[in-house]
């Protein structure tokens, strides 16, 4: 069955600190799409990135980076000098290509604290 | 704009009422979504539309209805059998899954 976990309920770091937000997830085929989404204090997820299960080329994006490592069903999310503007709630999400609905699954989602 | 309008922001009812909060899309996507937050939890999903007048059960659909008559509207109605109404409630749309969904800015519904 398709699951997405993300293991780090709360975290907590120092303005300009690297930190690393941990994605695995579980699929049976072998085409699907990962997300990470942004949930600021305001409630309404932002879209981040998109990746599809065929390019595992890492990307980054400003201080924004992703992992991708089908080896280990992992969508990591690092954001590099973090900012106090960085502190939301961050949720992973996958979408299998074949499914008969809709649907896309999230993960419960990772609480980020950038500490002033 | 295109995007996704929710109203109201915020919405406060008594115990034993119906409330029905709006959800209005202008990206022309075919699937539509409402999901709940409860303080500190992940996103549940409570029904969800993939065409008009056509909606599925999610997974915590008991105690809601909804209703799809127009593509760019699905309101939901929370009703009086839903034990714990109060939460934070997020619709979402979607041309294909495979692009993920564009959110709406959410419905803060506290129930006294």
């Amino acid at each position: 069955a398709q699951k997405v976990t993300q293991a780090q309920t709360e975290i907590s770091v120092v303005e300009k600190e690297d930190v690393t937000l941990d994605c695995v997830y579980e699929t049976r085929d072998t085409t699907y799409y990962l997300f990470w989404y942004k949930q600021p204090p305001s409630g309404e997820l932002v879209f981040l990135i998109r990746r599809n299960s065929f390019d595992e080329q890492n990307e980054i994006s400003g201080r924004y980076s992703w992992n991708f490592q089908k080896s280990t069903s992992s969508f990591n999310f690092t954001i590099t000098a973090s900012q106090v503007v960085d502190s939301a709630v961050y949720f992973c999400a996958l979408s299998e290509a074949f499914r008969g609905d809709d649907k896309i699954i999230f993960g419960k989602g990772t609480r980020l604290h950038i500490l002033p | 704009d295109g995007g996704i309008t929710q109203s109201p922001k915020y919405l406060f009812r008594k115990e034993g009422q119906n409330v029905t909060l709006s959800c209005e899309q202008n990206l022309n996507h075919d699937a539509m979504y409402w999901y709940r937050q409860d303080p500190g939890q992940g996103l549940r999903l409570i029904y969800y539309s993939q065409i008009v007048n056509d909606f599925q059960k999610g997974d915590i659909a008991e105690g809601y209805s909804v209703s799809r008559e127009k593509k760019e509207s699905f309101p939901l109605t929370v009703t009086s059998a839903q034990k714990n109404p109060t939460a934070f409630y997020l619709c979402a749309s979607s041309a294909d899954r495979v692009y993920g969904y564009t959110f709406g800015s959410g419905t803060r519904l506290t129930v006294v």
